[in-house]
Parts: C-alpha cells; structure tokens; sequence
C-alpha cells in the first residue's frame, strides 16, 4: 500500500522567514507529486506538480518543490513567507504503477502553518 | 472556466438515512474523483469515475457508492449512515485521457453532519 508522512504537523514562523515543509512518500515506482493547500475557509487549490522532467518545480506564489528520487521526498520550500501563507498545507502521491494511470491520490495528514507579523 | 461545484454545501442526516451528493466537474474534465475529508483520518480516497465507468475504488465499505453520467456529472450516495460517516466530501476533477493522469483540481465540498 501507498502512504505519505508529512513530518511537521504545525509550524509557526515569522514573516520573512524561510519555509521548508517535508514529504516523503513509500511507493518505489513511477509517481506523480502535488502539494495543494487550503486556505482558512477556502477549498483545496493545487499549488504545484511534478510529472516528469527537472525534479525542481516552481508552482503559485513563489513555492517550488524538489522531487529526489533517491529519498522518495518530496520537499516544499519558500525562501520567504508572508502573513497571507498562512494556511494548510498537503502533498499528495499518485502511484501511477498502483492505480493504471487514474487519479487515486494518497495524502499526507497535512501541516498547518501559521505566519505570524 | 467555472471551477467544480458541488450540492449540497451542508446536509444535516439521521442515522441509517441514504444521502446523495452531487459533482459537477470543469467543463471538459472527463474525470471525477470523489474523496473523504476528516480531522481523524484526513484525506481518503473513495473512489474514481472516467467515461461512465469506476476505475479506481478506496478502502471503504459498499455502502459507499457512486455514479457517473454522460455528462461527466457524478453522485455519490452513502446508505444506512453511521456517526463516522460525518465528514466532508471532496469531488475533484481531471482530465485524464488514456493512460495518462493529469491534476485534480477539487470542488468546496459538501459538509455532511449525521446525528
């Protein structure tokens, strides 16, 4: 079975301040990778994917993701995060070799960031 | 584009009532994934429809159903409702063609209360 850990459940940081949330997922095969996010009140938006091609992906609002293969991570990062960050964050795993090529995403249990001013 | 929409937002239902819930995907999206939200167990896959068809199905009981029509619309229905069923329910939708998997992009959600 698939499983995604997402290690950091709250993280708290001040405007400015870098982000660097982790994701690491079981499948050994072919993967596609999200990181959505939902804001207070607001549903699930996709903030960035990777398929195939440079493991370093840039998504909405100055995110970017590095997808390394060898460690099945699949890391968020922001050099600097603004008050508006604030949210919930998900990375999700399609195991393509476990669903045929469907949409069956496998979610980690999510991180809440809040940035404080 | 209009984004997915899905009916109700809110539900209030008795124990062992049926419910159905409703998704309307993006124009043009082929396929629809519906997905359970809780504080205890997060994000849970139910199941997926492409072409009329369920290609993909969650670990969760057969009382957990759904459908898809022509159209791409989809329902999902829940029969004989237990408490644990109190959760949001996520309709996503994709493109999706041949064996290919393309990004979901999910609805607001209908929030389901069982008492």
């Amino acid at each position: 079975a698939q499983s995604v850990s997402q290690h950091n459940h709250h993280v708290i940081l001040s405007e400015a301040a870098s982000l660097e949330l982790g994701c690491n997922y079981s499948y050994g095969g072919t993967v596609n990778l999200f990181w959505y996010v939902q804001y207070p009140g607001q549903h699930l938006q996709l903030l960035l994917k990777y398929f195939s091609g440079d493991p370093l992906v840039k998504g909405i609002k100055g995110f970017e993701a590095e997808f390394i293969k060898s460690k099945f991570s699949f890391n968020l990062r922001k050099p600097s995060v603004q008050w508006s960050d604030t949210a919930e964050y998900f990375c999700a795993v399609n195991a393509r070799g476990l669903t045929g090529g469907g949409n069956k995403l496998t979610f980690g249990t999510g991180t809440q960031l809040k940035v404080e001013l | 584009k209009a984004g997915v929409t899905q009916t109700p937002r809110y539900l209030i239902k008795t124990r062992g009532q049926q419910v159905t819930l409703s998704c309307s995907p993006i124009s043009g999206h082929r396929s629809v994934s519906w997905y359970q939200q809780t504080p205890g167990q997060g994000l849970q896959f139910l199941f997926e429809y492409f072409s009329e068809t369920q290609r993909n199905k969650g670990n969760f009981p057969g009382r957990f159903s759904g459908r898809q029509f022509s159209n791409s619309r989809s329902e999902m229905n829940v029969s004989t409702l237990e408490l644990g069923d109190s959760a949001l329910y996520l309709c996503a939708s994709s493109l999706r063609a041949g064996g290919d998997s393309y990004e979901q992009y999910f609805g607001p959600g209908t929030r389901l209360t069982v008492t």
